[in-house]
Formats: structure tokens, C-alpha cells, sequence
């Protein structure tokens, strides 16, 4: 069975810090990784993900997510965090089986 | 705008009604999947449909049912309505269901609410 976890629950960054999101996963075969961010009482909207090569990945608004092999891990970083991040992330891993498995979720605050 | 609708945006009815939720996916895409979000069990998979045919489930009550119609829009029925089943519904969209690098495009979702 393929898992995902997200330890944190929350996470608080000052507006213009850097900002880590972390996750690690669990599958069987190749692990194709994603993120996704939800404004409240918005739907989940795609960040980014990771299918092969580069374990740089970039993605929109600034983000960008680095695939760990070895440490079963993709977690979301950006270099500046801006109030307008402030939302729920979600990272979710597809493996051998099709279906998208989500973590719980990392709600993220930046402070101004 | 991810491109994928859905209707209602909101519901309220009550324990033992039967609803219907409404999904159009993005344009060529042929994949629609159903999520159900909720405080105490997250995300969770319900079910997908490619071209009108079921291909996969997930945690999907047999109160639920969902259908694909041939103008690939999606209709998820939820019936005998609990309390538990108040939450957030999504659809989402993706071009196949056999190429696991394809993207999941989430709608809008359907709020439920049962009282």
C-alpha cells in the first residue's frame, strides 16, 4: 500500500523567510510525487510534481520541491514567503497502483 | 481556474435524502475522479471513471454510486444520508487513468451539509 505522510500540521514563516513543507512517502515501484495547495473554501489546486530526472523540481508561484530517494522524502520549499501563501498543502504520491494517495495536510501561516 | 465545474456549490438536506453532485471535467479530458474531504478522515478517493466506464474505487460507501455519462460529465449520488456524511466533495479531471504522470485537475467542490 502506498502512503504519504505530512508531520507537521502547521507551519509558521515570517513573510520573507525561507519555507520548508515537509513529506515523505511510502509506495511500491517509481514514486511519481505532487503538490497541491488549498485556499479556504477553494479545491486543491497543482503546484507541482515529480516524475523523473532532476530531483529539482520547479513549480508555480515560486515553489519548488526536492526529490529525496533515499530518504523516501519531497518536501515543498520556496526561498521568500509572502502572506499570500498562507494556505493548506497537500502532497500525494501515485506508485505501481493509479491512484493518487494524499497526505493530511500542513497548514501553512506566514506572518507579516 | 482549473477548467473542471461542479454543481452545486453548496447542499443542505437531511439524514435520509438522497442528492445528486454534478462534475464537468476539463476539456479532453477523458478521466473524472471523485474525493470526499473531511475534518476526521482527510482526503479520501472514492471512486474514478474513464470514458464512461469504472476504474477504479476506493472508500466508497454502497450508498454511493457515481456514473460517467457519454458527454464525459459525472454525477456522484449520495442516498440515506447520514450526519457523517456531511463534508467536502471534489471531482477532479486528468486526460487518461493508465499514465501515472498525469495531473489531477481538482474542481471547485460541493459542500454538503446533512442535518
Amino acid at each position: 500500500a502506498q502512503s504519504v505522510a505530512q508531520p507537521e500540521d502547521q507551519v509558521n514563516v515570517a513573510e520573507g523567510n525561507p519555507l520548508t513543507v515537509k513529506c515523505t512517502y511510502s509506495v511500491s515501484g517509481n514514486p511519481y510525487l505532487f503538490w497541491y495547495v488549498q485556499y479556504p473554501n477553494r479545491g486543491l489546486q497543482f503546484l507541482l510534481k515529480y516524475i523523473t530526472g532532476d530531483n529539482l523540481v520547479k513549480g508555480s508561484y515560486g515553489f519548488e520541491a526536492e526529490f529525496n530517494k533515499s530518504q523516501t522524502s519531497f518536501h515543498l520549499k520556496k526561498p521568500s514567503a509572502l502572506v499570500s501563501d498562507s494556505a493548506l498543502y497537500f502532497c500525494a504520491v501515485k506508485g505501481s497502483a493509479r491512484q493518487l494517495t494524499f497526505g493530511s495536510g500542513t497548514q501553512l501561516t506566514v506572518l507579516p | 481556474d482549473s477548467g473542471v465545474t461542479q454543481t452545486p456549490k453548496h447542499l443542505i438536506t437531511a439524514t435520509g435524502q438522497r442528492v445528486t453532485l454534478r462534475c464537468s471535467p476539463r476539456s479532453g479530458d477523458l478521466s473524472v475522479y471523485w474525493y470526499q474531504q473531511s475534518l476526521d478522515q482527510g482526503l479520501q478517493f472514492l471512486i474514478q471513471y474513464y470514458n464512461g466506464e469504472e476504474r477504479a474505487k476506493g472508500n466508497i460507501l454502497e450508498r454511493f454510486s457515481a456514473q460517467q455519462f457519454p458527454d464525459l460529465h459525472s454525477e456522484l449520488n449520495l442516498s440515506s444520508l447520514e450526519l457523517g456524511d456531511s463534508a467536502l466533495y471534489f471531482c477532479a479531471s486528468s486526460v487518461g487513468w493508465e499514465r501515472a504522470t498525469d495531473t489531477q485537475y481538482f474542481g471547485p467542490g460541493t459542500r454538503l451539509t446533512v442535518l
